[in-house]
């Protein structure tokens, strides 16, 4: 398997231009999760989808980020519109998660696989 | 809100040397907590991750201790190369299923 595959790998735009970061999971993973890691704030959890539906959006920023997964081998982080403070490294990752949301099991949670990162400069 | 701290920030050490990575968090109640490694302009890789109801991992030259009570979870690594040199993070499993926070990372240098 290629691994957790993200696009493109680095984009440099305008404040106000929209933004449009792709990722693809690693195949027959349940699981995709969107971070942003700046040097002020590290890594954070945006969002992530269990089986394409949003489990919890709670890491969001604002209203201008929008996560879309249409299906299981592609999902799309959306900022619109962009601002010079969204300039970070976005990383999305996939777990293989064999048991779906609904079914806690304490203790357990698969190892998370992370694609390249794209680094997003919003002049 | 579950926060998670690495101590130190950087370390830089010879080579061959054994050395302790620190991290520490402020909810007990985790589900797990896992340690990656970062190199420069890339993703994140899994070293170990440790069950709530574990106490250690090893894999090769990695060691990784967790003690919840204390909230706290030490990665200990074993002669020390120069291709270890990156960041390393601490990930903890709590306040949802699958969900992660990652502590703030070390970045280690060993010196030839």
């Amino acid at each position: 398997d290629a691994g957790v595959i993200q696009s493109p790998r680095h984009e440099v735009t305008e404040m106000g231009q929209e933004v449009t970061l792709r990722c693809k999971p690693i195949s027959g993973h349940d699981y995709l999760f969107w971070y942003r890691q700046t040097m002020m704030r590290g890594l954070e959890l945006l969002i992530y989808f269990n089986n394409n539906v949003p489990i919890d959006d709670s890491g969001m920023p604002e209203d201008r980020f929008s996560a879309k997964m249409p299906n299981a081998s592609f999902s799309t982080l959306k900022i619109q519109p962009s601002e010079p403070r969204d300039s970070a490294v976005y990383f999305c990752a996939s777990s293989l998660g064999s048991f779906p949301v609904t079914i806690k099991r304490e203790g357990f949670t698969d190892t998370q696989y992370f694609g390249p990162g794209t680094r997003l400069t919003v002049l | 809100k579950q926060e998670v701290t690495q101590i130190p920030a950087a370390l830089s050490v010879p080579e061959g040397e054994n050395l302790v990575l620190n991290c520490s968090f402020t909810d007990s109640a985790i589900y797990n907590l896992q340690w990656f490694r970062q190199d420069p302009g890339k993703g994140l890789t899994s070293l170990l991750l440790i069950q709530s109801s574990q106490r250690e991992q090893t894999s090769g030259r990695l060691n990784a201790s967790l003690d919840k009570s204390s909230g706290r979870s030490t990665l200990y690594i074993a002669a020390s190369q120069p291709g270890d040199s990156a960041t390393y993070l601490c990930a903890v499993g709590s306040g949802g299923y699958q969900k992660v926070t990652f502590g703030t990372g070390t970045k280690l240098q060993v010196i030839p």
